[in-house]
């Protein structure tokens, strides 16, 4: 079965600090990966996704994630953090044998002025 | 990117109540979901929406406290039935498309206090 692990439930970071959430996932097969970002009030967004091209993905509002096999990583980054990024961001897994998704848990990212 | 309507956004109800979510996807789904996401938490699914037959549910999700329907492609409802405190909750309605990098859709979401 996939899992995904979010490390750190909170995070924070000033305003114009590098933007880092941690993601790991368990597969036996290569997955697709996915980040999606959910901001107060609403659903959620797809942010980026990673499905077997470049290991490195740039997403919309500046975030980027890369895919690293060897650590079973897909940390999601972002230069400078925006006022506008507070928000919960979840990883998720696909797994294609089995059209199954799975969610991590979700990190809440607070930006402080 | 396809395009997901949900209503009602936000609903306040009574204990012992029922209340209908109602999810309008474009052409562009075929596979059609429904989550919970309980306060500060991350999503749970609750079933598969299957079109012109009963729902595929997860397991501690049944089908006499969620019923789904979804007559066609583009359409489906969830029903929270004989609601109680602990189903306040939001709501949400995602959908797959028919490409194989498995992307899901999301709608805004259905916010659900029972009081």
């Amino acid at each position: 079965a996939q899992s995904v692990t979010q490390l750190g439930s909170h995070v924070s970071v000033s305003e114009g600090a590098l933007v880092l959430l941690r993601c790991n996932y368990s597969s036996s097969v290569p997955p697709y990966l996915f980040w999606y970002v959910q901001y107060p009030n609403q659903g959620l967004q797809l942010l980026l996704k990673y499905t077997s091209a470049a290991t490195l993905v740039k997403g919309i509002n500046g975030f980027e994630a890369e895919f690293k096999k060897s650590e079973t990583s897909f940390h999601l980054t972002k230069p400078s953090a925006h006022m506008s990024d507070a928000a919960e961001y979840f990883c998720a897994v696909f797994s294609p044998t089995g059209n199954q998704f799975y969610f991590g848990t979700g990190t809440s990212l607070t930006v402080i002025p | 990117s396809a395009v997901i309507s949900q209503k009602p956004s936000r609903d306040i109800c009574q204990r012992g109540t029922s209340l209908t979510i109602q999810c309008q996807v474009d052409s562009q789904v075929t596979m059609m979901f429904w989550y919970r996401q309980q306060p500060g938490q991350s999503l749970t699914l609750i079933a598969t929406a299957n079109q012109g037959s009963e729902a595929t549910y997860e397991s501690g999700f049944v089908i006499d406290k969620f019923p789904i329907s979804r007559p066609n492609l583009t359409f489906s409802t969830l029903t929270v039935s004989n609601m109680s405190p602990e189903d306040s909750s939001i709501y949400l309605c995602s959908g797959q498309g028919a490409g194989n990098t498995g992307e899901l859709f999301f709608g805004e979401g259905s916010r659900l206090t029972v009081l």
